[in-house]
């Protein structure tokens, strides 16, 4: 079962606008990672922001966490065609592993 | 420097039969952990090695199994191939800290027939 689920499932946009998506989870978590993944191969991290934190910036993302709802958000600015991908949340608990949702693939288009 | 290198890229092979998939992870990595991932899925965690030790594993049938060596490379074994173990194999390195994420290798796609 996986811990996390992203929403929304899909999400297309036009090139320069921002896109937004977001992550549930179920259990208290040490830290929660987004990561990105192209066309069906590895996965690249894209930022981690810990449980005592609330908000975190890293070039054109920003991420925000909320422990209280057991939410988190993911911001891509300024998309580009380059950022078409999938894009996953995935929670650390202290549990020697990392749960991940189902994702969010956004489609850039030009 | 290089980063997670997996073994083979791609891997056709016949139920019943068995499979070895290898990792090698970042320099100055101890801990290699494999994920499952099925087609329009988000990855699975199988296993996680760290110091040759296993310490944590997911919800997988014992036919899958690992192991870690003493340069920290690891191996993922996987018996009795069935047609749903079907997936993109991912490795992921890491330095083991709350503040450090994960890094992954481009995975094994194994197509069971």
């Amino acid at each position: 079962s996986q811990q996390g689920e992203e929403d929304p499932q899909a999400l297309s946009i036009q090139e320069g606008e921002n896109a937004t998506m977001n992550c549930s989870y179920k259990t208290s978590i040490n830290n929660l990672q987004w990561y990105r993944q192209n066309s069906g191969r590895g996965l690249v991290h894209l930022i981690l922001i810990r449980s005592n934190e609330r908000e975190k910036h890293s070039g054109r993302l920003r991420v925000t966490l909320d422990t209280s709802k057991k939410s988190s958000s993911l911001l891509i600015t300024a998309s580009r065609a380059a950022d078409t991908a999938s894009y996953f949340c995935a929670t650390d608990a202290g549990d020697y592993k990392l749960s991940f949702g189902a994702g969010t693939t956004v489609t850039v288009r030009a | 420097d290089a980063g997670v290198t997996q073994s083979p890229t791609h891997l056709i092979k016949t139920r019943g039969q068995h499979v070895t998939l290898r990792c090698s992870p970042i320099s100055g990595h101890k801990s290699v952990s494999w994920y499952q991932q099925v087609l329009g899925q988000g990855p699975q965690f199988i296993f996680q090695y760290y110091e040759k030790e296993e310490r944590g594993r997911g919800n997988f049938p014992d036919r899958f199994s690992a192991r870690q060596f003493p340069n920290y490379s690891s191996e993922l074994n996987v018996n009795a191939l069935l047609l749903g173990d079907s997936a993109l194999y991912l490795c992921a390195s890491s330095l083991v800290r709350d503040d450090y994420g994960y890094t992954f290798g481009s995975g094994t796609r194994l197509t069971v027939v």
